[in-house]
């Protein structure tokens, strides 16, 4: 079965030290990752994707992924965490139907 | 900006009422989208559209109905209210499936007493 995976449900990170969160994926075909950010009581907002080309995906706010094709993961990372980054992080990958399948999401706090 | 806007924040409805969330979209997307988003699950499709009038089932159908008579405006209804219907809901489009970036609304908290 396709799927999503991102191992940590929570992650804490000192402000100003750098931050990876965490997605490995199962997908037929070529993978389409994507990575969405959903601040408290909000809808989400995309961050950035990787449909081909250069693994390292720089996106918003920031923040830069990394696909791994021999590790099927797509890790997103930032190099200097801020309070502000602290926020539910999901990743998702297309399936063979075109469509989404989504992690369970992380919660992601950037302590002062 | 893409601008995808849903009828409710918050919403509290009783057991058995035929309830009704509405989503509009202003960039003339063709695919639309309802999800539910409860904590440690994910996002779950129930339903979408990728045309007007069209619908597909998701991953989670039961219990829940679409309407899409305008491109713009993408409808959820759930028939006949429970309990454990109560969750956060998410409207999104999409300009071109599994390429292009989702944009979604704010959600609609739904609880159900």
């Amino acid at each position: 079965a396709q799927s999503v995976a991102q191992p940590e449900d929570q992650v804490n990170v000192a402000e100003g030290n750098p931050l990876t969160v965490k997605c490995t994926y199962s997908v037929s075909g070529n993978p389409y990752l994507f990575w969405y950010v959903q601040y408290p009581n909000r809808g989400l907002q995309f961050l950035l994707k990787y449909i081909t080309g250069d693994n390292l995906v720089k996106g918003s706010y920031g923040f830069e992924a990394e696909f791994n094709k021999s590790q099927t993961s797509f890790h997103l990372k930032k190099p200097s965490a801020l309070v502000s980054d602290s926020a539910l992080y999901f990743c998702a990958a297309r399936d063979s139907n075109y469509q989404l399948i989504w992690g369970a999401g992380t919660k992601l706090i950037i302590k002062p | 900006d893409v601008k995808v806007t849903q009828s409710s924040r918050y919403l509290v409805k009783r057991t058995g009422e035929k309830v009704f969330l509405e989503c509009v979209q202003d960039m003339d997307h063709e695919n639309m989208f309802w999800y539910r988003q409860d904590p440690g699950l994910g996002l779950r499709l129930i339903y979408f559209s990728y045309d007007v009038k069209m619908k597909e089932k998701g991953d989670i159908p039961e219990g829940y109905s679409v309407s899409r008579e305008k491109k713009e405006r993408f409808s959820l209804i759930l028939e006949s209210a429970s309990t454990n219907q109560t969750s956060m809901y998410l409207c999104a489009s999409i300009y071109t499936l599994g390429v292009a970036e989702a944009f979604f609304g704010q959600g609609t908290r739904l609880t159900v007493v």
